[in-house]
């Protein structure tokens, strides 16, 4: 069965870098496209950017530009989003989800990771 | 960019039928697909480009997509129902994904 299995909730100071993996199985995994969402406390879900496991390409959300990277490692089908710079406004639960192809949803979720950044 | 607009909250009596709404300028020419989120857990999809149900999610769940409204209908309201419901459509002009700012749905 389809699987994004996430790393475990991260506490960071501000100003530094934090690291998100998800691990997929139960697919091929370059078939789909990786892309991450994120949710701070009590508000709603931000799309962050996309990762191609074809060909390493991404596409990230202007807001995040400059300050997020997404790559990939074929060997171990894992995905990993780096987010720079934090702030107390990255305080937030991180989602991948992974995507077929154009017109088509996000359709398996990861169980998602708690980035605190606190001083 | 590109908004996409719902109402804060929606609530139903149990047993009734719930339509929660999604609105974009011509959303009708784009695929729309919606999200059913839990309290503490990660989304599931529930609809998707418009009318699809994905296997495992009941036929009570319905959507329509026509000029700037998109619709998710819920029949026969379950408490389990209980959720927010998010809508989302990829933005052809800046090559993003953007969702709506979700819809919590009570059943009384």
């Amino acid at each position: 069965q389809v699987q994004l299995v996430q790393s475990g909730a991260e506490v960071k100071k501000p100003g530094a870098s934090v690291k998100v993996s998800c691990k997929a199985s139960g697919y091929s995994f370059a078939t789909y496209y990786m892309h991450w969402v994120r949710q701070a406390p009590g508000q709603g879900l931000e799309w962050m950017g996309r990762f191609s496991t074809r060909d390493g390409t991404t596409t990230y959300a202007q807001r995040f530009q400059g300050r997020v990277t997404m790559t990939g490692d074929t060997s171990t089908s894992t995905v990993y989003m780096d987010l720079s710079s934090l702030t107390s406004e990255d305080t937030a639960v991180y989602y991948c989800a992974r995507h077929l192809n154009s017109g088509w949803p996000l359709d398996y979720w990861g169980q998602g990771t708690l980035v605190t950044v606190s001083s | 960019s590109y908004e996409l607009t719902q109402p804060l909250s929606v609530s139903v009596a149990l047993g009734q039928t719930a339509r929660m709404t999604c609105g974009g300028n011509n959303i009708g020419s784009k695929n729309v697909h919606w999200y059913q989120q839990k309290s503490g857990q990660a989304p599931v999809l529930v609809i998707y480009r418009d009318t699809n149900r994905p296997s495992g999610i009941p036929e009570r769940f319905s959507g329509s997509n026509s000029g700037n409204t998109a619709t998710l209908t819920i029949s026969r309201a379950q408490a389990a129902d209980e959720a927010d419901y998010y809508c989302q459509v990829w933005d052809s002009s800046t090559f993003n994904w953007v969702f709506g700012g979700g819809t919590k749905l009570t059943v009384l």
